[in-house]
């Protein structure tokens, strides 16, 4: 099955400077990497994502980036706040068919990154 | 529109005991799935859905049992609760699938097994 790795984890950082969060996925197959962030106490909520056809996607401070060639994909944050402290998840999941033609998949998780942002 | 509801939000159980997780959606989405949360290992899948009657273990099924009778509803059931299962549980849908889809997380359930 599918493994995803993912550094740092920890990351601490000074308001305004940039953070990057990296992870290698195994299965060459994955097309689908998002990423979620998890305040404390609460439920992950997505952030950005990108398919295996893009090779960067952007949503103002945040962009992705994707080698498949290399099989990792990064998250990277610019002007760094306080409220983007959090933990981060990035996750890698690839189309599966079931009977009827639908496709389904299975998203595997990177172990999580703990940013803190220092005011 | 609720979204993703579980219940309970916390929980304490014996060792031995059984329980089950509680989940429901609105949105009439087909995929549901059930992760736990582990300090240091991310979130793991336990067991999925498709619809109504299909089931699927994902990559930690053992100890957990799960049934779909309807599209909304998705429990998950300790049969003999360990203390390896304390954990935090998060049910999750989306339309189709994860693979391209937007996944809605429940609120999380704080199980300890003591």
């Amino acid at each position: 099955g599918e493994n995803v790795e993912q550094h740092p984890s920890t990351l601490s950082v000074q308001e305004g400077d940039s953070a990057v969060i990296k992870c290698t996925y195994s299965d060459s197959a994955s097309n689908y990497f998002p990423w979620y962030k998890q305040e404390l106490g609460k439920r992950p909520q997505l952030i950005i994502d990108i398919r295996s056809n893009v090779g960067e996607k952007k949503d103002q401070r945040i962009a992705v980036t994707l080698n498949k060639t290399a099989k990792h994909f990064s998250l990277h944050i610019t002007e760094t706040q306080p409220e983007d402290s959090a933990v981060y998840f990035c996750a890698a999941s690839r189309s599966a068919l079931y009977a009827g033609g639908t496709s389904y998949g299975k998203l595997t998780f990177g172990q999580g990154t703990i940013l803190t942002v220092h005011p | 529109n609720a979204g993703v509801t579980q219940t309970p939000k916390f929980q304490v159980l014996k060792t031995g005991q059984s329980m089950t997780l509680q989940c429901a959606q609105d949105m009439n989405h087909e995929y549901m799935s059930w992760y736990r949360q582990d300090p240091g290992m991310g979130l793991r899948l336990i067991h999925y859905s498709v619809g109504a009657g299909i089931t699927d273990q994902g990559e930690v099924p053992n100890g957990y049992n799960v049934s779909r009778s309807t599209t909304e509803d998705f429990p998950l059931r300790l049969l003999s609760a360990a203390p390896s299962q304390t954990s935090v549980y998060f049910c999750a849908s989306s339309i189709t699938g994860p693979s391209g889809n937007t996944i809605y997380f429940g609120e999380g359930s704080w199980l300890t097994v003591v």
